[in-house]
């Protein structure tokens, strides 16, 4: 079963916009990660947000938590035609084995 | 990259065959976990090593198994392929289990069951 879900699904937006994307998930977690992929590869890991933080800031890149709604948001300022790939959230449990639980992932496509 | 192969790229096979899927983690990291990503789906947890030994398994049927060896390089295996096995398998290498840190991933094997 997949914990995250992801939203919206699909994103379609102009080079140089904003791109926001959201993630909800069911259980209680160690951390929250967000990865990419392009084109069916392997996936790219970008920011990793633990349970005890609220926000945190790589690059473009902004992550919010929510540990009191579940969920988090991916913010990539100023996108790039180099940013269109399928973004997915994954939540680390705190079990014993640090297994990732995907969602199905966002497409996001940035229009030169 | 993120230092971590996989091999082979693609795959395929009929079904009822057995398939052997090889992952090398990146130097330094005691634990590999393989998933299993669908068309169109996020990877699915297949299993974790930690150290040679398995540390945790997600819902996949005992036909599913893996190794671990003291290189921390791993193996897939999965016996009696069915169409619904036709999947991208990712590996991810990390440094400690216990810690839930960052999955370096390799770049998978696409595995097609005719």
């Amino acid at each position: 079963s997949q914990q995250g879900e992801e939203d919206p699904q699909a994103l379609s937006i102009q080079e140089g916009e904003n791109a926001t994307m959201n993630c909800s998930y069911k259980t209680s977690i160690n951390n929250l990660q967000w990865y990419r992929q392009n084109s069916g590869r392997g996936l790219v890991h970008l920011i990793l947000i633990r349970s005890n933080e609220r926000e945190k800031h790589s690059g473009r890149l902004r992550v919010t938590l929510d540990t009191s709604k579940k969920s988090s948001s991916l913010l990539i300022t100023a996108s790039r035609a180099a940013d269109t790939a399928s973004y997915f959230c994954a939540t680390a449990g705190r079990g014993a084995n640090s297994k990732l639980t995907f969602g199905k992932g966002i497409t996001l496509s940035v229009r030169p | 990259e993120t230092g971590v192969t996989q091999s082979p790229t693609h795959l395929i096979k009929t079904r009822g065959q057995q398939v052997t899927l090889r992952c090398s983690s990146q130097s330094g990291h005691n634990t590999v976990s393989w998933y299993q990503q669908a068309l169109g789906q996020g990877p699915q947890f297949i299993f974790q090593y930690y150290r040679e030994e398995e540390n945790g398994r997600g819902n996949f049927p005992p036909r599913f198994s893996g190794l671990q060896f003291p290189n921390y390089s791993s193996e897939l295996n999965v016996n009696a392929l069915e169409l619904d096995d036709s999947a991208l398998y990712l590996c991810a290498s990390s440094l400690d289990s216990g810690r839930a840190d960052t999955q370096y991933f390799g770049p998978g094997t696409r595995l097609t069951v005719l």
